[in-house]
């Protein structure tokens, strides 16, 4: 089954410790994406990657990391210098023969 | 500055009537136009889209209309069923160059009562 997956679901962390969140796909896109959910705010894009060992800072990047080793995998670290780093976290991504992008599940974190 | 704007947080319908879910943009450089439904703890799924060269795209019960005049869209969707009770957001595509980005509305809760 082709498909973006992230993992965890679920994930909790202490303020101040950075956290590392995983999106993984098999659907052979060249193309990734990192989005934020808050209430009330719709999905702001992070970080995105057209192409392997090359990304770009979306509209919200700061305390926020990416790296494009591997086309299947574009991880996410939320690193201490983020504010406000509870949210739902959503990953994408787009082949070039699409007009639109496809979702992960989606990583609900949780800074205590 | 909010790019694309929903400015419906939210919408009541009956099941069987029409939902219409609309949608303002700013930029003129959008090029492409999409719709994505979302149920809580879920990621969004692609429902329809539509280019800036067209004016209407139907696919089933869901409908976009584009006036790029008034840089407005909207979804239809008829008739409504519970099951279609979601947050819809709208999304829009800059044009030029390779890259590839989506600005998306703050979404429109869908809830529609049996």
């Amino acid at each position: 089954d082709g498909g973006i997956t992230q993992s965890p679901k679920y994930l909790f962390r202490k303020e101040g410790q950075n956290v590392t969140l995983s999106c993984e796909q098999n659907l052979n896109h060249d193309a990734m994406y990192w989005y934020r959910q808050d209430p009330g705010q719709g999905l702001r894009l992070i970080y995105y990657s057209q192409i392997v060992n090359d990304f770009q800072k979306g509209d919200i990047a700061e305390g926020y990391s990416v790296s494009r080793e591997k086309k299947e995998s574009f991880p996410l670290t939320v690193t201490s210098a983020q504010k406000n780093p509870t949210a739902f976290y959503l990953c994408a991504s787009k082949g070039a023969l699409n007009t639109e992008a496809f979702f992960g599940q989606g990583t609900r974190l949780t800074v205590v | 500055d909010q790019q694309v704007k929903q400015n419906s947080p939210s919408l009541s319908v009956q099941e069987g009537r029409i939902s219409i879910l609309n949608c303002d943009y700013t930029n003129s450089m959008f090029d492409y136009f999409l719709w994505y439904k979302k149920y809580p703890a879920e990621g969004p799924t692609f429902l329809i889209s539509i280019s800036s060269i067209k004016d209407k795209n139907e696919d089933g019960r869901f409908t976009v209309f584009l006036n790029k005049s008034a840089k407005h869209l909207s979804l239809h969707i008829v008739p409504s069923q519970p099951g279609d009770s979601a947050v819809y957001f709208c999304a829009a595509r800059s044009s030029g160059g390779s890259n590839y980005k989506l600005t998306f509305g703050k979404g429109t809760l869908l809830t529609v009562n049996p």
